[in-house]
Protein backbone atom coordinates (compact mmCIF):
# COMPACT_ATOMS: atom_id res chain seq x y z
CA UNK A 1 0.00 0.00 0.00
CA UNK A 2 1.69 3.67 -1.06
CA UNK A 3 2.32 5.75 1.91
CA UNK A 4 3.08 8.97 2.62
CA UNK A 5 4.05 9.71 6.46
CA UNK A 6 3.98 12.74 7.94
CA UNK A 7 5.99 12.57 11.39
CA UNK A 8 3.36 14.31 13.90
CA UNK A 9 -0.39 14.77 13.18
CA UNK A 10 -0.51 17.24 16.35
CA UNK A 11 2.25 19.98 17.02
CA UNK A 12 2.10 23.14 19.59
CA UNK A 13 4.65 25.21 19.56
CA UNK A 14 5.81 28.67 20.57
CA UNK A 15 6.13 32.11 18.59
CA UNK A 16 9.89 32.23 17.43
CA UNK A 17 10.66 28.61 17.74
CA UNK A 18 12.01 26.96 14.52
CA UNK A 19 9.52 24.16 13.45
CA UNK A 20 10.43 21.08 11.39
CA UNK A 21 8.07 19.04 9.68
CA UNK A 22 9.05 15.85 8.06
CA UNK A 23 7.37 13.69 5.42
CA UNK A 24 8.53 10.41 4.19
CA UNK A 25 7.38 8.39 0.91
CA UNK A 26 8.02 4.96 0.18
CA UNK A 27 6.59 4.94 -3.24
CA UNK A 28 10.06 6.31 -4.88
CA UNK A 29 8.45 9.38 -6.17
CA UNK A 30 10.35 12.34 -8.07
CA UNK A 31 7.96 15.25 -7.17
CA UNK A 32 6.94 16.07 -3.32
CA UNK A 33 4.96 18.90 -2.16
CA UNK A 34 4.28 21.03 0.89
CA UNK A 35 0.60 22.64 1.41
CA UNK A 36 -1.43 24.01 3.58
CA UNK A 37 -5.18 23.76 4.04
CA UNK A 38 -7.35 26.82 6.00
CA UNK A 39 -10.67 27.21 6.61
CA UNK A 40 -12.21 29.13 3.58
CA UNK A 41 -9.02 29.41 1.53
CA UNK A 42 -8.77 26.02 0.48
CA UNK A 43 -5.14 24.19 -0.37
CA UNK A 44 -2.38 26.53 -1.05
CA UNK A 45 1.25 25.10 -2.47
CA UNK A 46 3.83 26.31 -0.04
CA UNK A 47 7.10 24.96 -1.64
CA UNK A 48 7.44 21.20 -4.08
CA UNK A 49 10.51 19.22 -5.32
CA UNK A 50 10.94 17.84 -8.24
CA UNK A 51 14.31 16.13 -7.38
CA UNK A 52 16.55 15.64 -4.40
CA UNK A 53 18.30 18.60 -3.38
CA UNK A 54 15.83 20.94 -5.85
CA UNK A 55 12.96 23.37 -4.72
CA UNK A 56 10.52 25.76 -6.23
CA UNK A 57 8.40 28.10 -4.43
CA UNK A 58 4.84 27.46 -4.62
CA UNK A 59 2.23 30.10 -3.87
CA UNK A 60 2.81 31.20 -0.61
CA UNK A 61 6.68 30.67 0.59
CA UNK A 62 6.91 33.43 2.46
CA UNK A 63 8.02 32.63 6.16
CA UNK A 64 9.33 28.58 5.22
CA UNK A 65 11.83 26.88 3.54
CA UNK A 66 12.16 23.21 2.07
CA UNK A 67 15.01 20.61 2.51
CA UNK A 68 15.21 17.44 0.44
CA UNK A 69 18.79 15.88 0.62
CA UNK A 70 16.99 12.37 -0.05
CA UNK A 71 14.41 11.24 -2.38
CA UNK A 72 11.94 9.81 -0.37
CA UNK A 73 12.10 12.52 2.63
CA UNK A 74 11.05 16.40 2.00
CA UNK A 75 11.07 18.68 5.12
CA UNK A 76 9.25 22.22 5.45
CA UNK A 77 10.84 24.06 7.95
CA UNK A 78 9.46 27.20 9.69
CA UNK A 79 12.32 29.34 10.68
CA UNK A 80 10.79 31.71 13.24
CA UNK A 81 6.92 30.44 13.67
CA UNK A 82 4.19 32.96 13.97
CA UNK A 83 0.75 32.84 15.23
CA UNK A 84 -0.65 33.20 11.47
CA UNK A 85 1.40 29.55 10.68
CA UNK A 86 -1.18 28.12 12.81
CA UNK A 87 -2.60 25.57 10.10
CA UNK A 88 -2.83 22.23 8.70
CA UNK A 89 -0.15 21.29 6.74
CA UNK A 90 -0.33 18.46 4.32
CA UNK A 91 2.56 16.75 2.43
CA UNK A 92 2.16 15.02 -0.76
CA UNK A 93 4.09 12.97 -3.72
CA UNK A 94 3.93 12.24 -7.11
CA UNK A 95 5.04 10.42 -9.90
CA UNK A 96 6.71 12.88 -12.99
CA UNK A 97 4.39 13.39 -15.80
CA UNK A 98 0.85 13.10 -13.74
CA UNK A 99 -1.11 15.29 -11.00
CA UNK A 100 -1.99 12.15 -9.46
CA UNK A 101 -0.59 12.67 -5.76
CA UNK A 102 -0.88 11.19 -2.95
CA UNK A 103 -1.38 12.58 0.41
CA UNK A 104 -0.46 12.08 3.94
CA UNK A 105 -2.95 12.27 7.18
CA UNK A 106 -1.51 16.04 7.64
CA UNK A 107 -0.12 17.83 10.96
CA UNK A 108 -2.41 20.05 12.32
CA UNK A 109 0.40 22.82 13.84
CA UNK A 110 -0.84 25.33 16.54
CA UNK A 111 2.07 28.12 17.02
CA UNK A 112 0.95 29.63 20.38
CA UNK B 1 -5.42 26.76 -16.10
CA UNK B 2 -9.45 26.34 -16.61
CA UNK B 3 -11.82 27.37 -14.09
CA UNK B 4 -14.20 24.77 -12.59
CA UNK B 5 -17.73 25.57 -10.54
CA UNK B 6 -19.05 23.28 -8.25
CA UNK B 7 -22.11 22.87 -6.41
CA UNK B 8 -21.47 24.08 -2.54
CA UNK B 9 -23.08 21.04 -1.37
CA UNK B 10 -24.90 17.65 -2.61
CA UNK B 11 -26.90 15.17 -0.45
CA UNK B 12 -27.38 11.09 -1.73
CA UNK B 13 -29.19 8.25 0.13
CA UNK B 14 -26.76 5.25 1.10
CA UNK B 15 -26.72 2.75 -1.80
CA UNK B 16 -27.61 4.86 -4.46
CA UNK B 17 -25.56 6.70 -7.07
CA UNK B 18 -24.35 9.84 -6.40
CA UNK B 19 -23.76 12.46 -9.49
CA UNK B 20 -21.79 15.12 -8.72
CA UNK B 21 -21.39 17.88 -11.69
CA UNK B 22 -18.01 19.89 -12.45
CA UNK B 23 -18.70 23.01 -14.73
CA UNK B 24 -15.08 23.71 -17.01
CA UNK B 25 -16.33 25.97 -19.60
CA UNK B 26 -12.96 27.81 -20.51
CA UNK B 27 -11.29 24.11 -21.01
CA UNK B 28 -8.30 23.94 -23.33
CA UNK B 29 -7.99 21.04 -25.50
CA UNK B 30 -5.09 19.38 -23.37
CA UNK B 31 -6.23 19.83 -20.16
CA UNK B 32 -6.94 17.57 -18.27
CA UNK B 33 -9.82 16.84 -15.28
CA UNK B 34 -9.21 15.37 -12.10
CA UNK B 35 -11.26 14.46 -9.13
CA UNK B 36 -10.18 14.62 -5.60
CA UNK B 37 -12.10 13.76 -2.20
CA UNK B 38 -11.23 14.75 1.31
CA UNK B 39 -12.92 13.03 4.21
CA UNK B 40 -12.67 14.93 7.61
CA UNK B 41 -9.31 14.84 8.97
CA UNK B 42 -7.51 13.24 6.24
CA UNK B 43 -5.66 14.20 3.50
CA UNK B 44 -7.08 14.95 -0.29
CA UNK B 45 -7.52 11.15 -2.12
CA UNK B 46 -7.12 11.07 -5.88
CA UNK B 47 -9.81 9.68 -7.54
CA UNK B 48 -9.83 9.62 -11.22
CA UNK B 49 -8.85 11.50 -14.06
CA UNK B 50 -9.69 12.08 -18.09
CA UNK B 51 -8.83 13.96 -21.29
CA UNK B 52 -12.23 13.21 -23.37
CA UNK B 53 -12.81 10.01 -22.97
CA UNK B 54 -15.25 8.50 -20.12
CA UNK B 55 -13.16 6.94 -17.25
CA UNK B 56 -13.87 4.03 -14.83
CA UNK B 57 -12.02 2.59 -12.01
CA UNK B 58 -12.96 0.60 -8.81
CA UNK B 59 -13.89 4.16 -7.12
CA UNK B 60 -15.52 6.13 -9.57
CA UNK B 61 -17.03 6.77 -13.34
CA UNK B 62 -16.26 10.18 -15.28
CA UNK B 63 -18.29 11.22 -17.62
CA UNK B 64 -16.76 13.93 -19.54
CA UNK B 65 -19.40 15.95 -22.02
CA UNK B 66 -18.57 15.97 -25.76
CA UNK B 67 -17.76 19.39 -25.95
CA UNK B 68 -15.51 18.92 -22.54
CA UNK B 69 -16.96 21.83 -20.91
CA UNK B 70 -18.29 20.13 -18.35
CA UNK B 71 -17.86 16.40 -16.42
CA UNK B 72 -19.84 14.17 -13.80
CA UNK B 73 -18.01 12.32 -11.22
CA UNK B 74 -20.30 9.05 -10.71
CA UNK B 75 -20.53 6.97 -7.10
CA UNK B 76 -22.46 3.95 -8.26
CA UNK B 77 -23.26 2.86 -5.16
CA UNK B 78 -22.72 5.72 -2.16
CA UNK B 79 -22.14 4.69 1.09
CA UNK B 80 -21.78 6.93 4.55
CA UNK B 81 -17.55 6.47 4.22
CA UNK B 82 -18.56 8.40 0.65
CA UNK B 83 -19.16 11.31 2.87
CA UNK B 84 -16.20 14.08 1.71
CA UNK B 85 -15.86 16.80 0.06
CA UNK B 86 -15.35 16.57 -3.73
CA UNK B 87 -13.06 18.45 -5.46
CA UNK B 88 -12.71 19.05 -9.58
CA UNK B 89 -9.16 20.39 -10.88
CA UNK B 90 -8.24 20.90 -14.62
CA UNK B 91 -4.87 20.75 -15.51
CA UNK B 92 -2.61 21.36 -18.21
CA UNK B 93 0.74 19.48 -17.47
CA UNK B 94 4.53 20.48 -18.71
CA UNK B 95 7.89 20.80 -16.96
CA UNK B 96 7.88 20.89 -13.73
CA UNK B 97 3.84 22.18 -13.23
CA UNK B 98 3.04 18.44 -13.02
CA UNK B 99 1.34 17.50 -9.10
CA UNK B 100 0.63 21.25 -8.52
CA UNK B 101 -2.69 21.15 -7.91
CA UNK B 102 -5.47 24.26 -7.19
CA UNK B 103 -8.16 22.89 -4.76
CA UNK B 104 -11.41 24.92 -4.75
CA UNK B 105 -13.71 24.66 -1.75
CA UNK B 106 -15.52 21.77 -3.75
CA UNK B 107 -18.58 20.17 -3.08
CA UNK B 108 -19.61 18.59 0.16
CA UNK B 109 -21.13 15.43 -0.16
CA UNK B 110 -23.29 14.19 2.44
CA UNK B 111 -24.58 10.48 2.04
CA UNK B 112 -27.61 9.77 4.66
CA UNK B 113 -28.58 6.21 6.00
Amino acid sequence: DVKVTQSSRYLVKRTGEKVFLECVQDMDHENMFWYRQDPGLGLRLIYFSYDVKMKEKGDIPEGYSVSREKKERFSLILESASTNQTSMYLCASSPPATFEAFFGQGTRLTVV
Amino acid sequence: DAKTTQPPSMDCAEGRAANLPCNHSTISGNEYVYWYRQIHSQGPQYIIHGLKNNETNEMASLIITEDRKSSTLILPHATLRDTAVYYCIVRVGGGTSYGKLTFGQGTILTVHP
